[in-house]
């Protein structure tokens, strides 16, 4: 049973750089059956998907979101990453990494809260 | 891309069911058969319900089921239970190669 955890600082002051990292245990990330993805949730609110990340390092990101978001992956490490440059208050949020089947979510890790304050 | 509409809140006393709808366009809903839907317990991670429209993963019980009329989707929940009291999101693959969320649906078990 493939596991997700998401890891980085909980707090970024605004105007800076949002670093998220995803760390997959239980399956390799090399896996052509999957891609990975992020999804954030304001609180009190509904869910937003970010973007995603094949093994090959395709992404796809959400239009809204594209020009400040980059996603990277590290098959050597399992791991896949998300950057959110320019963040301000909006961006705060629990910050959600998925595992994705038949190209939509389908596994989650448990979420991280970040907070944009200074 | 525009999120999906689902309705704000449904409610249900134990027993009866209750549908969910989740409204697209021909680019997302209506363009492919890749319709999933989760469940969210407050505090806690989505849980995935149902896949490409209609498939239960294992595990979850035959009184979740999903179908598809052109751009709407919809969840069906059978025989209601106190603990299916959750927020419920559809989402759908798109054109674009991109992943868009429905709004959310709180449930309300009376």
């Amino acid at each position: 049973q493939m596991q997700l955890q998401e890891s980085g600082p909980g707090l970024v002051k605004p105007s800076g750089t949002l670093s998220l990292t995803c760390t997959v245990s239980g399956g390799s990330i090399r896996s052509s059956t999957y891609y990975w993805g992020w999804i954030r949730q304001p609180p009190g609110k509904g869910l937003e998907w970010v973007g995603g990340i094949y093994s090959t390092g395709a992404t796809y990101y959400n239009p809204s979101l594209e020009s400040r978001v980059t996603i990277s992956i590290d098959t050597s490490k399992n791991q896949f990453s998300l950057k959110v440059n320019s963040v301000a208050a909006a961006d705060t949020a629990v910050y959600y990494c998925a595992r994705h089947a038949r190209l939509l979510p389908d596994q989650w890790g448990q979420g991280t809260l970040v907070t944009v304050s200074s | 891309q525009s999120a999906l509409t689902q309705p704000p809140s449904v409610s249900g006393s134990p027993g009866q069911s209750v549908t969910i709808s989740c409204t697209g366009t021909t680019s997302d809903v209506g363009g492919f058969d890749r319709v999933s839907w989760y469940q969210q317990p407050p505090g806690t991670a989505p849980k995935l319900l149902i896949y490409e429209v209609s498939y239960r993963p294992s595990g979850v019980p035959d009184r979740f089921s999903g179908s598809k009329t052109g751009n709407t989707a919809s969840l069906t929940i059978s025989g209601l239970q106190a603990e299916d009291e959750a927020d419920y999101y559809c989402s759908s693959y798109t054109i674009i190669s991109t992943v868009v969320f429905g709004g959310g649906t709180k449930l309300t078990v009376l």
